[in-house]
């Protein structure tokens, strides 16, 4: 099993709509979680972490699931500035973060 | 607060020939420092981590090295580039119990 897989996309959704990625890890030890932003040919940036109860930041949404090795971002009332790249990252409990590949998000007006 | 200052931040150079990238932070004391790199549409590769002076552990076998001659101070190198070298290398530093923050990446091209 891969250390993490992250669905590529594209996701193409019109302003205003929804959207959830998901993200699945397989090191059990992982006690960090990360959703990050990148723009293009830009630094990826940290969008908000992901914490066991859940959290939220405005119209963005994170949660883990430990038991099924997942986390999840889900965008409510998406903004065409909303469109990116974005990336899961959590530890391997030994100092090193691993990120998925990344998920496009294309919002459309 | 901390900054994290990475370069150059553009370059191009032909194969064989060397390369050093140079990363420093301020604002913070003994942090781990990370290189990464990120091939044209690809995800980020983990190359080098560091959590203290002189401590270098390497995660890809490659003709890259890595070296953190001071506190803050982290410099990726070569000594003949590839084609295969070229990318977008990020360099990042975390407190080890927290999020990453990346400096603005250097973009090589090797021809």
């Amino acid at each position: 099993r891969k250390e993490v897989e992250q669905d590529p996309g594209p996701f193409n959704v019109p302003e205003g709509a929804t959207v959830a990625f998901n993200c699945t890890y397989s090191n059990s030890a992982s006690q960090s979680f990360f959703w990050y932003r990148q723009d293009c040919r830009k630094e990826p940036k940290l969008l908000m972490s992901v914490y066991s109860s859940g959290n939220e930041d405005g119209r963005f949404t994170a949660q883990l699931n430990r038991a099924s090795q997942y986390i999840s971002l889900l965008i409510r009332d998406s903004k065409l500035s909303d469109s990116a790249t974005y990336l899961c990252v959590f530890d391997t409990g030994t100092y090193k973060y691993i990120f998925g590949t990344g998920t496009r998000l294309k919002v459309l007006a | 607060s901390q900054t994290i200052h990475q370069w150059p931040a553009t370059l191009v150079q032909p194969v064989g020939s060397p390369l050093s990238l140079e990363c420093t932070v301020e604002g913070t004391s003994n942090p781990n420092l990370y290189w990464y790199r990120q091939a044209a549409g690809r995800g980020l590769q983990l190359l080098f981590y560091s959590v203290g002076i002189g401590q270098i552990s390497s995660e890809v076998p490659q003709n890259l090295s890595a070296s953190r001659p001071q506190d803050r101070q982290f410099i990726l190198s070569s000594k003949k580039l590839l084609l295969s070298d070229s990318g977008f290398y990020l360099c990042a530093w975390s407190t080890g119990t927290g999020e990453l923050f990346f400096g603005e990446g250097s973009r090589l091209t090797v021809l």
